[in-house]
């Protein structure tokens, strides 16, 4: 299985400061038709997961544009420009190009 | 709006079985498959299984072959989920999603408590 390993597991970032996130994949997540199937998710706590990006870079309707995904290969990155208090919870990256799909562990994101 | 929405929470028995339903609206049910993810207590999202409601064409996560069966009632837009011979590392919130590889939406989870 594709191993996805994300760092920091653990990020306090103050509010309106810019935060990181990133998803490192043990394989290429180039599928043979071209596309990177991979997702970031969000999940509030006490909610089920949002996506956020889909291959890659694609925002979700809904997503503000202070989040953005970039990547390519096996190493892929979640930015947000100026967290807000609603940005709290944990980041989920994932692929679908390998099967099964696999998550990475999660990175919680807190208010200093 | 593409919605899914599932069944109750649950308490069982060790060695009881479970099973779970996802009712999908607002698409054609039966061009997307479901994916069915697993979160234990305070821990990361377990992918379990897919399946095509088209054809009935399953995928399970090796660690849960012989107790898990997924299943669709494309007459109610249905997604089933069961799960067999419980232990206590199954308590868990299990999700339904849209898609192999979409993963959008998601159900609003199932709390399953495996107990005795």
């Amino acid at each position: 299985d594709v191993v996805m390993t994300q760092s920091p597991l653990s990020l306090p970032v103050t509010l309106g400061q810019p935060a990181s996130v990133s998803c490192r994949s043990s394989q290429s997540l180039v599928h043979s038709d071209g596309h990177i199937y991979f997702n970031w998710f969000q999940q509030r706590p006490g909610q089920s997961p949002r996506r956020l990006f889909y291959k890659v870079s694609n925002r979700d309707s809904g997503v503000p544009d202070r989040f953005s995904g970039s990547g390519s290969g096996t190493d892929f990155t979640l930015k947000i420009s100026r967290v807000e208090a609603e940005d709290v919870g944990v980041y989920y990256c994932m692929q679908a190009t390998h099967w099964p799909p696999t998550f990475g562990q999660g990175t919680k994101v807190e208010i200093k | 709006q593409v919605q899914l929405v599932q069944s109750g929470a649950e308490v069982k028995k060790p060695g009881a079985s479970v099973k779970v339903s996802c009712k999908a609206s607002g698409y054609t049910f039966a061009n997307y498959g479901i994916s069915w993810v697993r979160q234990a207590p305070g821990q990361g999202l377990e992918w379990m299984g897919w399946i095509s409601p088209n054809n009935g064409n399953t995928n399970y996560a090796q660690k849960l072959q012989g107790r898990v069966t997924m299943t669709t009632d494309t007459s109610t837009s249905t997604a089933y989920m069961e799960l067999r011979s419980l232990r206590s590392d199954d308590t868990a919130v299990y999700y339904c999603a849209k898609g192999p590889r979409q993963f959008d939406p998601w159900g609003q989870g199932t709390l399953v408590t495996v107990s005795s």
